[in-house]
């Protein structure tokens, strides 16, 4: 399965522009670059995703690079309620990773007043 | 319901005993997907089903472990001889269908806490 690498933690204060990195330079050209977060004590939640172009939905944007080998999840105003753990996962057509999204640790971003 | 739902939200078991959580997916959505993640830890993929295709068991840490998705809808996991070491929060998520494009929908969990 291609990997991805994430920052183990990052800090923001509030109202401020939040980038959040993921290199992953084993993608395959079918794999969708997807994002989710996990508040505290809930499930994750979907954030965004992505092939090739970058994306904008009402909750974030997500930068994709031209190689497609890294990504970046930008929360354009930080609020305390961003304050989750942000996975960046691979989901592609084919192999082991058809079907089901592998989690890594992902990042944990904590936000300041 | 709206949302993937989870039942029961905790469970307090004796070691040794067995336990059955449920997941109820959103209506319509073909795939099923059960996760574990243990305190402090990210998420753990155990097993996901796909329509009528066979399931894919290969996160299933041991024999002690099953799960059945009856009439394509709700799923049960179910957990024999429980060891503490199988205490954790237990995930459930579905998906219109398992495309690369597809979004999962999560539940709250269930947390299980074996004495």
């Amino acid at each position: 399965d291609a990997k991805t690498t994430q920052p183990n933690s990052m800090e923001s204060n509030e109202e401020e522009p939040v980038h959040l990195p993921c290199n992953h330079s084993t993608i395959s050209g079918t794999d969708y670059i997807h994002w989710y977060r996990q508040l505290p004590s809930q499930g994750p939640e979907y954030v965004i995703h992505g092939l090739t172009s970058n994306v904008n939905n009402r909750m974030a944007s997500l930068a994709i690079a031209e190689d497609r080998k890294s990504s970046t999840l930008i929360l354009h105003r930080a609020t305390l309620r961003d304050a989750a753990v942000y996975y960046c996962i691979l989901r592609g057509l084919g192999g082991t990773s058809y079907g089901k999204l592998t989690f890594g640790q992902g990042t944990i971003l904590t936000v300041h007043p | 319901g709206a949302g993937v739902s989870q039942s029961p939200s905790n469970k307090v078991t004796e070691k040794g005993k067995d336990v059955e959580l449920r997941c109820d997916p959103i209506s319509g959505h073909t795939a099923l997907y059960w996760y574990r993640q243990s305190l402090g830890q990210g998420l753990e993929f155990l097993i996901y089903f796909q329509g009528n295709s066979a399931p894919d068991k290969s996160g299933l840490p041991s024999d002690r472990f099953s799960a059945e998705r009856t009439g394509g809808s709700v799923s049960t996991l179910t957990i024999q001889r429980t060891q503490q070491e199988d205490s954790a929060v237990y995930l459930c998520a579905s998906s219109l269908a398992r495309q690369p494009n597809e979004k999962l929908f999560f539940g709250s969990g269930t947390q299980l806490s074996v004495l």
